[in-house]
Parts: structure tokens; C-alpha cells; sequence
């Protein structure tokens, strides 16, 4: 299984720019994350879907879309990227059923905005 | 949002060294507590999910206990080695009808284990 897959892994965007983060998992998980991690912060919560068609605001939403058309697919949208944007974001998926299940993530994408 | 603190949050020791550090939690609407390990560059690693009261959980040297009634849980590592150096993170999902689904992390322990 592939698990999370998500892309790019390394992203420099202008000031201003669009872009969007891929992530997709192969495990049919209900459950999909999006989180940036900024240093001596831990991992904050952007935005997340509890199933196909369904989002809603983590902790830090602001500048960033998303949407949930599959299953599988849960892409984040970066829209006239700022500097504050620069961190590094991870997607991460788990089953809906019982809050004991393992939450898997992808290997991150490093996103550098100048 | 469910308050989850993690002390220290920096632990340098050397090796050979047994450690721990602590997770805190609100105490209500508990269902679960993760502990991850993070190595820089890499993904969070799943190292144990704790469910009861008084739960033990071991991984070789790393294990974990959880006190839910007073809403901690501590993570140890015994003969600390160079390659345990990382972010340990918990995490806990939030079940509470709102905000169903939600997982809070801490800002997690940076160990470094020194040769």
C-alpha cells in the first residue's frame, strides 16, 4: 500500500502565487488532515474532512481552501501565498470509526514562500 | 479546542540515560491518547494509542502509562541511544459533537540523546 501520498515534497513560491498541495491515501480512510508545523510549535490543524463532501476550519485556516471531492483526494489550496505561509505541511488520514486508530501521515511538503 | 501540553519541551541527555516526559490533557470527554515519534524530515511515526485508565504500553526500551482520572500520560525511555534523538508528539481526537473528528497535538519533547 502506498498510504498518504502527498506532493510536491519541495515548493519556493512568490509572494502573491497560487498553488495547491496533493494528497491522496490508498485506505479508504474517512478521516483526512491537513496540518503545517512551524518550529517550537508542534503541528497546528488547517483544515479537515470527516468524508467525501464534508470540511471544516482547524486552529489556523486563514489563506488556505480545500475540498474533499473523493474519498481518496483532500488537496490544499494556497491562494496569494504570503511569507507567513512558509512551513512545512503534512496530510495525514485515519478510519472513522473508534478515536484509537492509527493516524497516518505523508512525508510532509516543505513550502518556502519569497 | 482540546489544551494538550507536553513538558519538556526540550530534553538533552546522554547516552545510556533513562528519560520520560509528560503529555497533559483535559480529563473529560477522554477517548484516546497517540504517541508519535518524529524524526526531522521524516513523517510522524506511530508508536502507541492508549485507550483505559492505567493503560502500559511497551515498544522495546520506550513504553507509556496513562492516567486519565488526572489527565496525564507519561512516555519513558530506558538506556536512552543517539538514534532515539526526535519530537515525541501526542495527540488526542476530539469527540465531541461539534468538533467530531478533530485531532489536537501537543507542541511535543525534542530529545537529544548525546554519544
Amino acid at each position: 500500500n502506498a498510504g498518504v501520498t502527498q506532493t510536491p515534497k519541495f515548493r519556493i513560491l512568490k509572494i502573491g502565487q497560487s498553488m495547491t498541495l496533493q494528497c491522496t491515501q490508498d485506505m479508504n480512510h474517512n478521516y483526512m488532515y491537513w496540518y503545517r508545523q512551524d518550529p517550537g510549535m508542534g503541528l497546528k490543524l488547517i483544515y479537515y474532512s470527516v468524508g467525501a463532501g464534508i470540511t471544516d476550519k482547524g486552529e489556523v485556516p486563514n489563506g488556505y481552501n480545500v475540498s474533499r471531492s473523493t474519498t481518496e483526494d483532500f488537496p490544499l489550496r494556497l491562494e496569494l501565498a504570503a511569507p507567513s505561509q512558509t512551513s512545512v505541511y503534512f496530510c495525514a488520514s485515519r478510519r472513522k470509526q473508534g478515536a484509537g486508530n492509527t493516524i497516518y501521515f505523508g512525508e510532509g511538503s516543505w513550502l518556502t514562500v519569497v | 479546542i482540546l489544551n494538550v501540553e507536553q513538558s519538556p519541551q526540550s530534553l538533552h541527555v546522554q547516552e545510556g540515560d533513562s528519560t520520560n516526559f509528560t503529555c497533559s490533557f483535559p480529563s473529560s470527554n477522554f477517548y484516546a491518547l497517540h504517541w508519535y515519534r518524529w524524526e526531522t524530515a521524516k513523517s510522524p511515526e506511530a508508536l502507541f494509542v492508549m485507550t483505559l485508565n492505567g493503560d502500559e504500553k511497551k515498544k522495546g526500551r520506550i513504553s507509556a502509562t496513562l492516567n486519565t482520572k488526572e489527565g496525564y500520560s507519561y512516555l519513558y525511555i530506558k538506556g536512552s541511544q543517539p538514534e532515539d534523538s526526535a519530537t515525541y508528539l501526542c495527540a488526542l481526537p476530539d469527540v465531541r459533537g461539534s468538533t467530531l473528528g478533530r485531532l489536537y497535538f501537543g507542541r511535543g519533547t525534542q530529545l537529544t540523546v548525546w554519544p
